[in-house]
């Protein structure tokens, strides 16, 4: 079953609006998440390292003040893309972060669909 | 930084037919990785293989570090094969960020 899971699915709002996205942990205890974006048809972008209880460091070209991280707790990282705008629309995924397997693992989110009209 | 490359970029093949997914990348890497990306968008991790050759079912993997390339076959394809391959890559620093190929869109046909 899932592993790592992300609310909502889907998102439709109006261009302005401020949207949350949050990625849950089910069964590990993550330090370390990261949230990637895609675009239709192409590869996945990390955007942020988001680390549990400091702040996260994003990659370069990323908007910090745009796109807000928060891990407050070792199973929740949120994402919130304030005062959307059209070409915000992407997919958005979350990883975790696992160094205790054989050998390190990320398992993924099943994604959100953003769509700014 | 790290070039990753992947090859073809689209596949389409009948049900039951074989191929062979390629990854290049630009430099030494710490890890690399192949996932499958189906047509929902869930990505599901398919192997861990830095270096050597790993097999599951009807999908192996042959890594081969110091030439900087990576393989993926597919046997016996079955039409929920279908979906995006990616390889991806860790690169040789403290950090466990992976870098994405471009990714081989497969399909297969009944």
């Amino acid at each position: 079953g899932a592993v790592v899971s992300q609310h909502p699915s889907r998102v439709i709002c109006k261009s302005g609006t401020s949207v949350k996205i949050e990625c849950r942990s089910l069964d590990f205890q993550a330090t370390t998440m990261f949230w990637y974006r895609q675009f239709p048809k192409k590869s996945l972008m990390l955007m942020a390292t988001s680390n549990e209880g400091s702040k996260a460091t994003y990659e370069q070209g990323v908007e910090k003040d745009k796109f807000l991280i928060n891990h407050a707790s070792l199973t929740l990282s949120t994402l919130t893309v304030t005062s959307a705008h059209p070409e915000d629309s992407s997919f958005y995924i979350c990883s975790d972060l696992r160094l205790a397997e054989p050998q390190e693992t990320q398992y993924f989110g099943p994604g959100t669909r953003l769509l700014v009209l | 930084g790290i070039q990753v490359e992947q090859s073809p970029p689209d596949l389409i093949l009948q049900e039951g037919a074989n191929s062979t997914l390629r990854c290049n990348f630009s430099d030494s890497v710490n890890n690399l990785q192949w996932f499958h990306q189906n047509p929902w968008g869930q990505l599901i991790n398919l192997f861990y293989i830095p270096s050597g050759t790993k097999q599951n079912g009807r999908l192996s993997a042959t890594t081969v570090a110091t030439e900087r390339y990576s393989l993926l076959y597919i046997s016996s394809s079955q039409t929920t094969d279908s979906g995006v391959y990616f390889c991806a890559v860790r690169r040789m620093d403290s950090s466990y960020k992976l870098i994405f190929g471009s990714g081989t869109r497969l399909l297969v046909r009944p």
